[in-house]
């Protein structure tokens, strides 16, 4: 049973556009969720998280918003750049799991110059 | 500060052998865990330890050992490889949880 899903395997936008990228999860106990950002042959990296008390969080040209009714979030990126191409992870906790996440499929995100 | 190192970087192995993946952090995180990533897929945590000593099972252990003897190691052990344990590896750090950090993988295949 996948309780995050990422439902779109890949995107592609062009540079200076906005990228939003999808994600929606099962369990209605998770509280906290993160993206992490993957290149080819190296470990996730940690993007931005946002806790289910807020519905938006911002970090430079990255956004997240929560919509804890619909059970989904999403990530904003405005504007996308080249160096952006990446595989997106969406991952979700819940508190008092020792802070195990679960994560999502993964989207490919291209951004075409 | 080197953050999280994985040891090897690639590794084949045959079936019923066995080896051990190793990982080390140099952060003083108390949380580290591991991971597995199949092609198409997304990260399932394997083990996972909340300090020296102390470690549990996460989603799919089946085939796979952990101890934490000290803060900065925590080495997966693989016994009798089988292909099914083809995939990539991911050990992880986090000082409090949730934000976690990465090392950069462990390619292993089993023939």
């Amino acid at each position: 049973d996948q309780q995050v899903k990422q439902n779109s395997p890949s995107l592609s936008v062009q540079e200076g556009r906005i990228s939003i990228l999808n994600c929606d999860y099962t369990n209605s106990m998770f509280d906290y969720f993160l993206w992490y950002k993957k290149y080819p042959a190296e470990g996730p990296t940690f993007l931005i998280s946002i806790s289910s008390i807020k519905d938006k969080n911002e970090d430079g040209r990255f956004t997240v918003f929560l919509n804890k009714s619909a059970k989904h979030l999403s990530l904003h990126i405005v504007p996308s750049q080249p160096g952006d191409s990446a595989v997106y992870f969406c991952a979700a906790s819940l508190t008092g799991a020792n802070s195990k996440l679960t994560f999502g499929k993964g989207i490919t995100l291209s951004v075409r110059p | 500060n080197a953050g999280v190192t994985q040891t090897p970087k690639f590794r084949i192995l045959k079936i019923g052998q066995s080896m051990t993946l190793q990982c080390t952090q140099d952060m003083n995180h108390n949380y580290m865990y591991w991971y597995r990533q199949d092609p198409g897929m997304g990260l399932k945590l394997i083990y996972y330890s909340v300090g020296a000593g102390i470690t549990d099972k996460g989603e799919v252990p089946n085939g796979y050992n952990v101890s934490r003897s000290t803060t900065e190691d925590f080495p997966l052990r693989l016994e009798l490889a089988a292909p099914s344990q083809t995939s990539v590896y991911f050990c992880a750090s986090s000082p409090l949880g949730y934000e976690q950090y990465f090392g950069p993988g462990t390619r292993l295949t089993v023939t």
